[in-house]
């Protein structure tokens, strides 16, 4: 049974170039997280999804970062445009059902933006 | 008030040994405490996990103590292995809120 898929495993952009990461859910599963971790501020939730409906984005930073669930299995995390502060790694985890429903963690995103 | 503290930030302990990693938060609404293990270049995953209505809950060699007057808890590692060097998260919830806040992390070292 595939875990949470993550593309790509790295990503490295110039500044001010769009960056767009993947993610595929578990299948079955109907809450999708996205998360950044990064030395400084460690693993911090910008955004989470259930049934395909955007929750609580107050953890994106900026209007630079958006997320959309274009079906119930697929997330995509688009910055535009990236800056080297948004170099971090980022990952996805997915859940069956809400509250203290194990999160399953994909392999992450390591994005480095020069 | 959404802030779960870690300590210490890095653990080295003997093969065999125990290791034993704090938590705390402030926010009294929080009712689910997960421990994350992440190895390099791999997701966190989940651990061990506690709700507030019981102090200790074990599995195998892994235990979390949970003091809910104090607003801590710890996990405890019991005849430490090698395999155990990673990095360990607590995290608290409030389930209503579905919102995961994780503590900094701490890197845990077994030597042989």
């Amino acid at each position: 049974d595939a875990g949470v898929i993550q593309s790509p495993r790295h990503e490295v952009t110039e500044m001010g170039q769009e960056v767009t990461l993947r993610c595929k859910l578990i299948s079955g599963h109907n809450s999708l997280f996205w998360y950044r971790q990064t030395m400084m501020r460690g693993l911090e939730l910008l955004i989470y999804f259930n049934n395909n409906v955007p929750i609580d984005d107050s953890g994106m930073p900026e209007d630079r970062f958006s997320a959309k669930m274009p079906n119930a299995s697929f997330s995509t995390l688009k910055i535009q445009p990236s800056e080297p502060r948004d170099s971090a790694v980022y990952f996805c985890a997915s859940s069956l059902g809400t509250g203290g429903n194990e999160q399953y963690f994909g392999p992450g995103t390591r994005l480095t933006v020069t | 008030q959404q802030q779960v503290k870690q300590s210490p930030q890095s653990l080295i302990v003997q093969k065999g040994g125990i290791s034993i990693i704090n938590c705390a938060y402030e926010n009294t609404a929080f009712d689910y405490f997960p421990w994350y293990q992440q190895f390099p270049g791999k997701g966190p995953a989940l651990l061990i996990a506690i709700r507030p209505d019981v102090s200790e809950k074990k599995e195998g060699r892994f235990t979390i103590s949970f003091n809910k007057s104090a607003k801590q808890f710890s996990l405890h590692i019991m005849d430490s292995q090698p395999g155990d060097s990673a990095t360990y998260f607590c995290a608290a919830m409030s389930i209503g809120a579905q919102k995961l806040v994780f503590g900094q992390g701490t890197r845990l070292t077994i030597n042989p």
